[in-house]
């Protein structure tokens, strides 16, 4: 099994719905984060979590939220999609070390 | 607040050719400097890392980088290209000051010709 799943893989929603984009990891890091991908633009911060009961905005938190479950669970959900979120999502994980991170395989996220 | 900037978005290059991408950062503190590979429909794989130590840091499938504070800079390279390295490659500072967060550049993707 992967060290940092994501769940779907893909994902085709409408304008408007909700829908949530979910990430576990065995890694055992205490850190995960979201983050989008866009071509040029490289990857963006949305949210990061340094441990169960710490929540972060990134750098383009708006349209988004996030919630940690439990260590090893951080999800990502847009509340009212819209066309512009339309890209490719990476959850990530990290050690407090600062080693780097570990990245899932990503889901590509289409709004119509 | 960090940044990081990769010169050119696409690089085409022979197979057996040098391969040479470029990075550039900006951090108020010493960094952390990573350089990470994506394949097609693949999440990002470390290449490699420099943290502290010798400057000159060597990753997987061939590739190295060499810090260098008075420029700001770190540049990857691989002497000769093989079919395989076509990629898409993303340079990245830690913020150190902020629990080591990474900044991603915009990523440069490497074309190789027969």
């Amino acid at each position: 099994d992967a060290d940092v799943t994501q769940t779907p893989r893909n994902r085709i929603t409408k304008t408007g719905k909700r829908i949530m984009l979910e990430c576990s990891q065995t890694k055992g890091h205490d850190r995960m984060y979201w983050y989008r991908q866009d071509p040029g633009l490289g990857l963006r911060l949305i949210y990061y979590s340094f441990d169960v009961k710490d929540i972060n905005k990134g750098e383009i938190s708006d349209g988004y939220s996030v919630s940690r479950q439990a260590q090893a669970k951080f999800s990502l959900s847009l509340e009212s999609a819209i066309p512009n979120q339309t890209a490719l999502y990476f959850c990530a994980t990290s050690a407090r070390t600062g080693g780097g991170y570990t990245f899932g395989s990503g889901t590509r996220l289409t709004v119509v | 607040a960090q940044s990081v900037t990769q010169l050119g978005s696409h690089v085409s290059v022979s197979e057996g050719a040098l391969v040479l991408l470029r990075c550039n950062y900006s951090s108020s503190v010493p960094p952390y400097l990573f350089w990470y590979v994506q394949y097609p429909n693949q999440g990002l794989q470390l290449l490699l890392k420099y943290t502290t130590g010798a400057t000159l840091v060597k990753g997987i499938n061939g590739f190295e980088a060499e810090f260098k504070k008075s420029e700001t800079s770190f540049h990857l390279t691989k002497p000769s290209a093989h079919m395989s390295d076509a990629a898409e490659y993303f340079c990245a500072v830690s913020d150190r000051a902020a629990g080591n967060k990474l900044t991603f550049g915009g990523g440069t993707r490497v074309l190789v010709k027969p």
